[in-house]
């Protein structure tokens, strides 16, 4: 069993809706949460990051970390066609060398 | 600054054809990574270094090797390419202090093995 799991999709919704992604994990050392937005052949851009768990918002994106319930979800309201992208989730125990990624999920917003 | 820089960008190859990617980044960062990327397969950790003058294995070390030239460059040899290594390879780097896990990526070589 992989140590994080992203729902696949892929995702189609129109613009203007609220989009959610999400992960689980099975590791509780992870302490560390981040999102990655990759546009089609580019590399991942970081988007959001956040500390253990709670919320955090930046602009129209909001991310949720659920530590008990070894859940993270991003949403993205009011989602336009700019934000039609792969989105990974990530995440990382303190001091260790390396993230471990989900496979990410593919969303497309059409006009 | 440039960020994290990739060459080539593109590639093919014969199987059994040897040959070396090459990542450099600008950013001063202590560690860098090698990921490739296959359709529904997220990024999967090749080799990486935490710092200069180590190297660890990923998780799909098979096939390929590293060197970690200087605190810059981060290299990824294929000795023997086979189709199975057709893929698009990234490198990544970060700072390596508590607090910052944010990872820099470069724009990918595309690599494909006939």
């Amino acid at each position: 069993q992989k140590e994080v799991e992203q729902d696949p999709g892929p995702l189609s919704v129109p613009e203007g809706a609220i989009v959610s992604l999400n992960c689980t994990y099975s590791n509780s050392a992870f302490q560390y949460f981040m999102w990655y937005r990759q546009y089609s052949r580019k590399g991942p851009e970081l988007l959001m990051y956040t500390y253990s768990s709670g919320n955090k918002e930046d602009g129209r994106f909001t991310a949720q970390v659920d530590k008990s319930s070894k859940y993270i979800s991003l949403f993205i309201r009011d989602s336009q066609p700019s934000d039609s992208a792969t989105y990974l989730c990530a995440m990382i125990s303190t001091n260790a060398g390396k993230s471990t990624f989900g496979d990410g999920t593919t969303l497309t917003v059409k006009p | 600054n440039a960020g994290v820089t990739q060459t080539p960008k593109f590639q093919v190859l014969k199987t059994g054809q040897s040959m070396t990617l090459q990542c450099a980044q600008d950013m001063n960062h202590n560690s860098m990574y090698w990921y490739r990327q296959d359709p529904g397969m997220g990024l999967r950790l090749i080799y990486y270094s935490a710092s200069e003058g180590t190297t660890d294995k990923g998780e799909v070390p098979n096939g390929y090797n590293v060197s970690r030239l200087n605190k810059r460059e981060f290299s990824l040899r294929l000795e023997s390419a086979a189709p199975s290594q057709t893929s698009v390879y990234f490198c990544a780097s970060r700072v390596l202090w508590t607090g910052s896990y944010e990872q820099y990526f470069g724009p990918g070589t595309r690599l494909t093995v006939t």
